[in-house]
């Protein structure tokens, strides 16, 4: 089952603006970890963010994890024509012992389009 | 240099012809896992390996089969494949609870 859920489905803007993601998720985690995904290709690593943390940035992007709302967002900040990709979230859950399991679960991904 | 290799890049085949689709990773990670990507669907989990000789099914196994003999191979395998399976398959490995690494994809076509 797809445990990550992202919102919007597809998103448009213009070069320059800001662009927010949204995924949710239900069980508990070790991790939740974002990908980028140009049209069809290889996925691309962006972030990692943990269980115990509620904020990370690389670069122009900011993530968000809040684990009492099983809830995590994706901030790019001015955004370029060349972040037109599709991005997914992916949750690394957890046993009952709270240790991870290393089976990563992914969303269906928000499809961004960036306009010159 | 780190990285996870796919084989064929690219595979159209007949139903129930057999085929085998290589992963192999030079990382040393213990953990690898196998997933395939459709159109609206996103990216599932077919099975996944926590070490060798130790696999599990993940959200969509029904038709495939694995084996981890040894740490750095993961072959995927489709003993009699159907047009449904039609897909664009990804391998990935990591240490568990790290981040993953995909390799570059296998684009397979059953007619």
């Amino acid at each position: 089952s797809q445990q990550g859920e992202e919102d919007p489905q597809a998103l448009s803007i213009q070069e320059g603006e800001n662009a927010t993601m949204n995924c949710s998720y239900k069980t508990s985690i070790n991790n939740l970890q974002w990908y980028r995904q140009n049209s069809g290709r290889g996925l691309v690593h962006l972030i990692l963010i943990r269980s115990n943390e509620r904020e990370k940035h690389s670069g122009r992007l900011r993530v968000t994890l809040d684990t009492s709302k099983k809830s995590s967002s994706l901030l790019i900040t001015a955004s370029r024509a060349a972040d037109t990709a599709s991005y997914f979230c992916a949750t690394d859950g957890v046993n009952a012992g709270g240790t991870s399991y290393g089976k990563l679960t992914f969303g269906q991904g928000t499809i961004l389009t960036v306009h010159p | 240099e780190a990285q996870v290799t796919q084989n064929p890049r690219y595979l159209i085949t007949v139903t129930g012809k057999k085929l085998t689709v290589t992963c192999s990773q030079n990382m040393n990670h213990e953990y690898m896992s196998w997933y395939r990507q459709d159109p609206g669907l996103g990216l599932r989990q077919i099975y996944y390996s926590m070490n060798v000789e130790v696999t599990d099914k993940g959200d969509v196994p029904e038709g495939y089969k694995v084996s981890r003999k040894e740490k750095r191979n993961f072959p995927l395998i489709l003993e009699s494949p159907s047009p449904n399976q039609t897909s664009l398959y990804f391998c990935a490995s990591s240490f568990p609870g790290h981040r993953q690494y995909f390799g570059p994809g296998t684009r397979l076509t059953v007619t």
